[in-house]
């Protein structure tokens, strides 16, 4: 696509329910990342997928956080039992290998845990 | 620890002038830093990247500067409009564009008419 899709853009969920985010990257990236903000913060790293490579999950806060990419393209974060403290907005973002291009954002999932 | 610091106060400034805006690290190398743009409910935007052999680099009205003895980059946006107004962020890349990065919290961006 033309850019970095994410869904849904607002999802408002009940504590101890799971939750999955979709990301749906350029075509062509290799690399896929996720990033989560907090209100009036700055983004915090989750996962970073390259290729086929093994992913870097040394940002996920908890086991109750894991993601996956599908065939190279689509990946899922899903977050279980979720928590009040996982409201957030959930940035997807990809890039190529091509330095200087920097990353491409989604517009994020609005996630509000009540 | 690794520490990026970017301006947590919002910064106002008269059109036309030129904004400038920091970003200091610690206990990091970055190969790479990259600034991004952010508009409220929005992801952020690639701006610029800048390498570290590299003392500055240009874009139509936007100069980036990166001096790694002082750990300091600076942006600037010169003759600045009410459109510039965003939230700007650092971001600190230890390799290329295709690892991961990290970002400072971002310093707010006014432009009055």
């Amino acid at each position: 696509g033309a850019g970095v899709s994410q869904s849904p853009s607002n999802k408002v969920t009940e504590k101890g329910k799971d939750v999955e985010l979709r990301c749906d990257p350029i075509s062509g990236h290799t690399a896929l990342y996720w990033y989560r903000q907090s209100l009036g913060q700055g983004l915090e790293f989750l996962i970073y997928f390259q290729g086929n490579s093994a992913p870097d999950k040394s940002g996920l806060p908890s086991d109750r956080f894991s993601a996956e990419r599908t065939g190279g393209s689509v990946s899922t974060l899903t977050i279980q039992r979720t928590q009040q403290e996982d409201s957030a907005v959930y940035l997807c973002a990809s890039s190529s290998s091509k330095v200087g291009d920097g990353y491409t954002f989604g517009s994020g999932t609005r996630l509000t845990v009540v | 620890s690794q520490k990026i610091e970017q301006n947590s106060e919002a910064l106002n400034i008269q059109e036309g002038k030129t904004a400038t805006l920091t970003c200091n690290y610690t206990n990091y190398s970055p190969a790479y830093l990259q600034w991004y743009r952010q508009d409220p409910g929005r992801g952020p935007v690639f701006l610029l990247l800048i390498r570290e052999n590299e003392k500055e680099k240009r874009k139509e009205r936007l100069k980036v500067t990166f001096d790694t003895t002082l750990k300091q980059s600076l942006f600037h946006i010169t003759a600045s409009q009410p459109a510039d107004s965003a939230t700007y962020l650092c971001a600190l890349d230890p390799y290329s564009s295709a690892s991961k990065i990290i970002f400072g919290s971002g310093t707010r961006l006014s432009i009055r008419p």
